[in-house]
């Protein structure tokens, strides 16, 4: 099976600041990598699917990048409404998680 | 609209069953990947199951032998039958479509809003 690992599990960041979270597969799965975002008692939202293609009426200021087995999920000028978890996924094999990165004030 | 709401959670003892439904509209659930996405209290997402390509499965090891995972087209909804429950089933049971039958597009880009199941004696 192909685990997936994020990092950090946390990560404490202020209205307008940049964050960068990392994720990373056991194995290569090529670009087939999403990322969503929860907030709080809200269902998961799609981001970015194939590890850099912006779902439609996401904004701008998220960006994914990376191939292979190292993903890095970028948000610039921080929003209120940006703090949330996120969460990776493979769908190169089955579909796997990564825990999830808690961003908070 | 394109709309996924699922029915069937509730309270169960350990040992028991319980089948979720997702109706889906908007779309037909036969042409895409349709999957279970679970999230215990206070955890991260985990997909149990996944049901494709006229009738090809997925499952998580943590349910292989206990859950079933089906469609019927008549009604436009999948199921998720759940056998032999565990605690550590507890959770909130998501259904997700996948955004097209492509390989590229199985990301989950349509959920429900949930639906809650709960294994306690």
């Amino acid at each position: 099976d192909t685990q997936m690992t994020q990092s950090p599990s946390t990560v404490s960041a202020d209205v307008g600041d940049t964050v960068t979270i990392t994720c990373r597969a056991s194995q290569n799965i090529d670009s087939w990598l999403a990322w969503y975002q929860q907030r709080l008692g809200s269902v998961p939202k799609l981001l970015i699917y194939k590890a850099s293609t912006l779902e439609s009426g996401v904004p701008s200021r998220f960006s994914g990048s990376g191939s292979g087995t190292e993903f890095t999920l970028t948000i610039t000028s921080l929003q209120p409404d940006d703090f949330a978890t996120y969460y990776c996924q493979q769908y190169y094999s089955y579909w796997a998680f990564g825990q999830g990165t808690k961003v908070e004030i | 609209e394109v709309q996924l709401v699922e029915s069937g959670g509730g309270l169960v003892q350990p040992g028991g069953s319980l089948r979720l439904s997702c109706a889906a509209s908007g779309f037909t659930v036969s042409s895409l990947y349709m999957s279970w996405v679970r999230q215990a209290p206070g955890k991260g997402l985990e997909c149990v199951s996944v049901i494709y390509s006229g009738g090809s499965t997925y499952y998580a090891d943590s349910v292989k032998g206990r859950f079933i995972i089906s469609t019927d087209n008549s009604k436009n909804t999948a199921y998720l039958q759940m056998n032999s429950l565990r605690a550590e089933d507890t959770a909130v049971y998501y259904c997700a479509r996948s955004k097209s039958a492509r390989f590229e597009d199985r990301a989950f880009d349509i959920w429900g809003q949930g639906t809650k199941v709960t294994v306690s004696s």
